[in-house]
């Protein structure tokens, strides 16, 4: 079993839909969690972090970490096409910023 | 502007001949990465650096060579490169002991191994 699952995709939804990703995770340690946006040409641009398990809301986007499910899931509201792009989830179990475990992405395409 | 400037962001080369990616950052951060990204495998880490002259292996450290003389730049070296390692390759950096954020990413370099 892979650390990090996320299923690829593609995804593709109308404008305006709500977009949920996920990701699934083995290691029980992992306590920093990370949403990454890559858009076609460029590096990956953090999005969301949060630290254990909880909820964090920023703007449209809401972050939800289940750590006694091992999932995490980023929710996109009122969803644009600027929005299309890969999404990559990202692990850690040390700190937010080294020993990361990516997740392979989700690409995402919002049509208007 | 805090960023990650990767040089080149695109590159053709052949097999054998020696080549570096320069990474610089101006956010004073401690620790910096190594990524090679490749379809259907995602983010893979090379090699990485806590501080100055601490270098150590990633996941897949084979053919690449990285230095850490300056606290800014880390670059990465392909002394035989073959083409295997045509991929995009990511450099990243953060600041995880002070501040313990997230990794920021430069846009990318492109290599081409014929």
């Amino acid at each position: 079993q892979k650390e990090v699952e996320q299923d690829p995709g593609p995804l593709s939804v109308p404008e305006g839909a709500i977009v949920s990703l996920n990701c699934t995770y083995s290691n029980s340690a992992f306590q920093y969690f990370m949403w990454y946006r890559q858009y076609s040409r460029k590096g990956p641009e953090l999005l969301m972090y949060t630290y254990s398990s909880g909820n964090k809301e920023d703007g449209r986007f809401t972050a939800q970490v289940d750590k006694s499910s091992k999932y995490i899931s980023l929710f996109i509201r009122d969803s644009q096409p600027s929005d299309s792009a890969t999404y990559l989830c990202a692990m850690s179990a040390v700190q937010a910023g080294t020993a990361l475990i990516f997740g392979k992405g989700t690409t995402l395409s919002v049509s208007s | 502007e805090a960023q990650v400037t990767q040089n080149p962001r695109y590159l053709i080369t052949v097999t054998g001949k020696k080549l570096t990616v320069t990474c610089s950052q101006n956010m004073n951060h401690e620790y910096m990465s190594w990524y090679r990204q490749d379809p259907g495998l995602g983010l893979r880490q090379i090699y990485y650096s806590m501080n100055v002259e601490v270098t150590d292996k990633g996941d897949v450290p084979e053919g690449y060579k990285v230095s850490r003389k300056e606290k800014r730049n880390f670059p990465l070296i392909l002394e035989s490169p073959s083409p295997n390692q045509t991929s995009l390759y990511f450099c990243a950096s953060s600041s995880p002991w002070e501040s313990n954020q997230p990794q920021h990413f430069g846009d990318g370099t492109r290599l081409s191994i014929l």
